[in-house]
């Protein structure tokens, strides 16, 4: 399968630990977008890469979430010192560059914070 | 500072009926309009989209309509069938980040 794939795609945590997600992007897609759900909410963009660089970053993504693509191909992000309002799904997109290219979504990693 | 409406919230259809669901967006900085499915616990799948340069656009039993001086573009679900029972979000991309910006959510529920 070649599609955006996510890891892991559940994870319960405690308050106050560190978790991080992981996306692979479709292959040769240089752009890669990080959004956050939550339920009966549509997806909040939290932040993009072109390639390796971090374009932008969502007034969302607060300074206890990191993200990273080091080799402009997979991603993490991170969240530090988790509070139980950061319990959501965290969606990984990918797409070519270019005017109405199509971004697809990978499945998702559902974090729930006890 | 929501750029993106979407209406209604909720829609009831019986199967074989026409589901319809509205969006409106307010910022003109847009290049690209897409409707994307999410069933529970899944991913948000890419259904249709359309350029703003065209105003209607099918695949299937889908159809968007786009009218651009009213900033507003539209789902048609012909012949709704109960396995398109899914929350429907429609979005719009910015033209220099490639950003969605998703409306609200519609649930479906196509009643057999």
């Amino acid at each position: 399968d070649t599609g955006v794939s996510q890891d892991p795609r559940h994870k319960i945590t405690k308050r106050g630990q560190n978790v991080t997600f992981r996306c692979d992007p479709i292959s040769e897609h240089n752009r890669l977008y990080w959004y956050r759900q939550t339920l009966g909410q549509g997806p909040e963009f939290l932040t993009y890469f072109q390639n390796e660089a971090q374009l932008e970053k969502s007034r969302l993504l607060s300074d206890r979430f990191s993200a990273e693509r080091p080799k402009g191909s997979f991603s993490t992000l991170e969240i530090q010192r988790t509070e139980q309002g950061d319990s959501a799904m965290y969606l990984c997109a990918s797409s070519p560059t270019g005017v109405g290219n199509t971004i697809y979504f990978g499945e998702g990693s559902w974090l729930t914070v006890v | 500072q929501q750029q993106v409406k979407q209406s209604p919230q909720s829609l009831i259809v019986q199967k074989g009926g026409i589901s319809i669901i509205n969006c409106a967006y307010e910022n003109t900085a847009f290049d690209y309009f897409p409707w994307y499915q999410q069933f529970p616990g899944k991913g948000p799948a890419l259904l249709i989209a359309i350029r703003p340069d065209v105003s209607e656009k099918k695949e299937g039993r889908f159809t968007i309509s786009f009218n651009k001086s009213a900033k507003q573009f539209s789902l048609h679900i012909m012949d709704s069938q109960p396995g398109d029972s899914a929350t429907y979000f429609c979005a719009a991309r910015g033209s220099n980040t490639g950003k969605l910006i998703f409306g609200q959510g519609t649930t479906l529920q196509v009643k057999p």
